[in-house]
Formats: C-alpha cells, structure tokens, sequence
C-alpha cells in the first residue's frame, strides 16, 4: 500500500509571500493529484500530475518521479488561498486514490 | 470536465436510523467512488460504485453498513445505515474519466452529523 507523506501540516503564511507544500510517497505511481479542500468540505482538484511541472495562474506543481517527490507552489500568496491542500496518488489503471492527510495554510493579511 | 451535485450537502440523523446520500454527474463517466473524511482525517475509499452490479468494497467496508447503487453512468446513491457517533463525517463522491488525460473530480461532499 502506498503511503502519502505531506509537509508541513499546518502553514501560515503572511498575504504576498511564497508558499510550497511537500508531498512524498512510498511506491511507484501513475499519476499524482493536488486537491483544494475549503471549510465547508468541498474539493477541487487543482493539478494531475505524471511527470515535470504544471502551472496554472499562481499555483505550481512539480514532481520527481525518481525521487517520489512532488511540491506545490504558490507565488503571490492571498487570504483567499486559505484551504487544505491535499496529496493524492494513483497506481495502476484501477484510479482509486490514496490521500495525504493535507496541509493548512492559512494565509493572513 | 464533469460537474456532480451531492445531495443533501448536510445532514443531522439521530443514532439507528439510516441516511442515503445521492450523487449525479452531469454527463457519463466511468468510474463512480465513493469516499469518507472523519473529523481530522484524511480521505479514506469506501468502494468503488459498478454500473449495474454490486459495489466494490475497500477493506473494513461492508455492505450491509454502506449500501450502494449505480443504476447508470451519471447517478449513484450511498446509504449509510444503523447510524452511529462514530459515522460522523464528510462524505464525497468522486468520478473519473477514462481518456488520454484522466482526471478525477469530487463532489461537493455531504456532511453528516450523527447524535
């Protein structure tokens, strides 16, 4: 079974800064999620990942396949990014996920 | 994409008593989940929803406590029965897209609050 390693749990950030979310995994994947979860539960998958990098308006997601590493970045921090960011990877072709236990950011003005 | 509404979005039940939560995709999509998120904790499967046959369930779920059904490619319902404390919890549905670029997207979720 794989495990998902996130870091750090918890993250303040003040608004403007820039922020990077760690995620490591023990086994070989097809492919790695990063998910927004809000206060009231609700997901939105921001990047799916198999290899290199994806950009998408302020948010970065990188990942080293060799390493069994990936990072989430976001430039230009703002209080609405405030969330739970979530890892998670998939093997195989059967698409069932295996979640990190997210990091909270919180993002003050 | 694929846009999924869950309804109820959030629930309070009393202990013994059963909740169904539905889940409706706006087009056909292949692979139906069914997830859990207890207070705290990270997202955990219950089992996959199969098109006109039984569910597929993850270890330590059992269907008789978490009845499913998936009579099309754009609706499932899980039913959450015999209600405990211990059953409070977000519950989400997911779906996938089997093509080139296959990405998974969640409902809403439903939270539930048992007492």
């Amino acid at each position: 079974k794989n495990e998902v390693e996130q870091s750090p749990q918890n993250l303040t950030a003040q608004e403007g800064e820039f922020i990077t979310i760690n995620c490591s995994y023990s086994v070989g994947i097809s492919a790695l999620h990063w998910l927004q979860q809000h206060p009231g539960g609700g997901i939105v998958s921001l990047f799916m990942l198999s290899s290199g990098k994806k950009k998408h308006g302020r948010l970065i997601a990188t990942i080293n396949i060799q390493e069994k590493h990936s990072s989430l970045h976001i430039t230009a921090s703002h209080p609405r990014d405030s969330a739970v960011y979530i890892c998670a990877v998939s093997g195989g072709s059967n698409y069932k996920l295996t979640f990190g236990k997210g990091t909270l950011l919180t993002v003050n003005p | 994409s694929a846009v999924i509404s869950q309804k109820p979005s959030r629930d309070i039940c009393q202990r013994g008593t059963s909740l169904t939560i539905q889940c409706q995709v706006d087009s056909q999509v292949t692979m139906m989940f069914w997830y859990r998120q207890q207070p705290g904790q990270s997202l955990t499967l219950i089992a996959t929803a199969n098109q006109g046959s039984e569910a597929t369930y993850e270890s330590g779920f059992v269907i008789d406590k978490f009845p499913i059904s998936r009579p099309n490619l754009t609706f499932s319902t899980l039913t959450v029965s015999n209600l405990s404390p211990e059953d409070s919890s977000i519950y989400l549905c997911s779906v996938a897209k089997v093509r080139v670029a296959d990405t998974q997207y969640f409902g809403p979720g439903t939270r539930l609050t048992v007492l």
